[in-house]
């Protein structure tokens, strides 16, 4: 595609429910990162993958977060036992190689009641 | 570990007029890119303009340039004849060559009025 898309764009759930939010880079984009940004702020790190590999997981906030891409194309990141402090707006990019800018996606609104 | 500080968090201009956001990061770093990211509402970040450490000249495209001062560790930017499309939060960003995350602030508001 075009560009960096993520679905669904808005989810609902009920605390303690799993969520599963998609990520679908630019073609060919060796870097996927994902972020997460609260209302009003910046967006925060939380782990980033060069291909297949995750090369670092340090901003995952919990063991509750899990990220995955394992053909190193599509990637989901994974909440378990959603927590109303994990509402937020989760960010996907992805950068080709060696270059520094990143190429978002419109984001997964996610909302935990 | 960097850190990126925007110490506007709101921003008003006139359109037509010319404005300057702020921005300073901390590193230890010598070399990495710099960045002005801009967040309409609806939510996707779209590049505005970026600028490599090395290079001392400061970026331009189109009505929007940076002040790069490195030994200040200090990139603003600067749009000038400010139109409503302009109305977006603002975000700076850092990243080195070798590091795999990119920083950003906290973000600026920018409000353009007519």
């Amino acid at each position: 595609g075009a560009g960096v898309s993520q679905s669904p764009r808005y989810k609902v759930a009920k605390r303690g429910q799993d969520v599963a939010l998609r990520c679908d880079p630019i073609s060919g984009h060796v870097s996927l990162f994902w972020y997460q940004q609260a209302l009003g702020q910046g967006p925060e790190f939380l782990t980033y993958f060069q291909n297949e590999a995750q090369l670092d997981k340090s901003g995952l906030p919990s063991d509750r977060f899990f990220a995955e891409r394992p053909e190193g194309s599509v990637s989901t990141l994974k909440i378990q036992r959603t927590q109303q402090e994990d509402s937020a707006v989760y960010l996907c990019a992805s950068s080709p190689r060696n270059t520094g800018e990143l190429f978002f996606g419109e984001g997964s609104r996610l909302t935990v009641l | 570990a960097q850190t990126v500080t925007q110490s506007q968090p709101e921003m008003s201009v006139q359109e037509a007029e010319t404005v300057t956001l702020s921005c300073t990061y901390d590193t230890s770093e010598s070399d990495y890119y710099l960045f002005w990211y801009k967040q309409p509402p609806s939510r996707q970040m779209i590049l505005v303009i970026r600028q490599e450490a090395y290079k001392q000249q400061n970026a331009t495209e189109n009505r929007f340039s940076v002040n790069f001062q490195k030994a200040a560790k200090s990139f603003s930017l600067k749009i000038s004849d400010s139109q409503l499309g302009d109305a977006a939060m603002y975000f700076c960003a850092y990243r080195t060559y070798n590091n795999n995350d990119m920083r950003f602030g906290a973000g600026t508001r920018l409000t353009v009025k007519p």
